[in-house]
């Protein structure tokens, strides 16, 4: 069965960490981008980071820049984000997601933001 | 405040066509091919379109994309009281270096 499954989610106080994992099977993940996004109770998906198949060039959207970590174990097929300095707006769901590669010919470049695979979500709550 | 902007609500009867716009600008949109998903509530998001206007495999032909200058609209045709759920555009950001994301639009079937 193709899936993802994330862990670590809980209550945390705020300036608190937590690690967030996603563990792939019965899927390709080692030539994959992954993404994690997040989804703040009744909001819409916000992209948090990704990082490419080999664990370099991680990236991160600007809220979360030095405070998350994202990284990677190819030989475990898992992703992790280490989350620190937590904020009450850190609270959401959060998903691992797979970076499905597709070439655009009009515009002669390649792209790995399509997430084509999603895990079902962990839960962050961020509260004193 | 989402990058992308779409309609909060949209809705139709069986059978309809229904559309949902997003917008956008130079730096997405504009620039970058558009993706759609849809979400139903308490599940992960399913991607829907890609590329505009190509569908993953298991996606029912009723569901297209376009695509024009800064903005993008997703069709679904024969519209089926299972389409209800939130529906999402996004696309990447040469200014932000990451994918960003539309505020979603709930589709009701009335």
């Amino acid at each position: 069965e193709v899936q993802m499954m994330e862990s670590g989610g809980g209550l945390v106080q705020p300036g608190g960490s937590l690690t967030l994992s996603c563990e792939a099977s019965g899927l390709t993940f080692s030539s994959k981008w992954m993404h994690w996004v997040r989804q703040a109770p009744g909001k819409g998906l916000v992209w948090v980071s990704r990082i490419n198949s080999d664990g370099g060039s991680p990236a991160y959207a600007d809220f979360v820049k030095g405070r998350f970590t994202i990284s990677r174990d190819n030989a475990k097929n898992t992703l992790f984000l280490q989350l620190n300095s937590l904020r009450a707006e850190d609270t959401a769901v959060y998903y691992c997601a797979r970076g499905m590669y597709y070439y655009d010919s009009s515009a002669y470049t390649s792209y790995y933001d399509a997430f084509d695979v999603w895990g079902q979500g962990t839960m962050v709550t961020v509260s004193s | 405040q989402s990058v992308l902007t779409q309609p909060p609500s949209a809705s139709g009867t069986p059978g309809q066509r229904v559309t949902i716009s997003c917008s956008g600008g130079s730096s997405n949109i504009g620039s970058n091919p558009v993706n759609w998903y849809q979400q139903f509530p308490g599940t992960a998001p399913k991607l829907l379109i890609y590329s505009n206007n190509q569908r993953p495999s298991g996606v029912p032909d009723r569901f297209s994309g376009s695509k024009s200058g800064t903005s993008a609209s997703l069709a679904i045709s024969g519209l089926q009281s299972e389409d209800e759920a939130d529906y999402y555009c996004a696309a990447w950001d040469d200014s932000l270096s990451g994918p960003v994301f539309g505020g979603g639009t709930k589709l009701t079937v009335l």
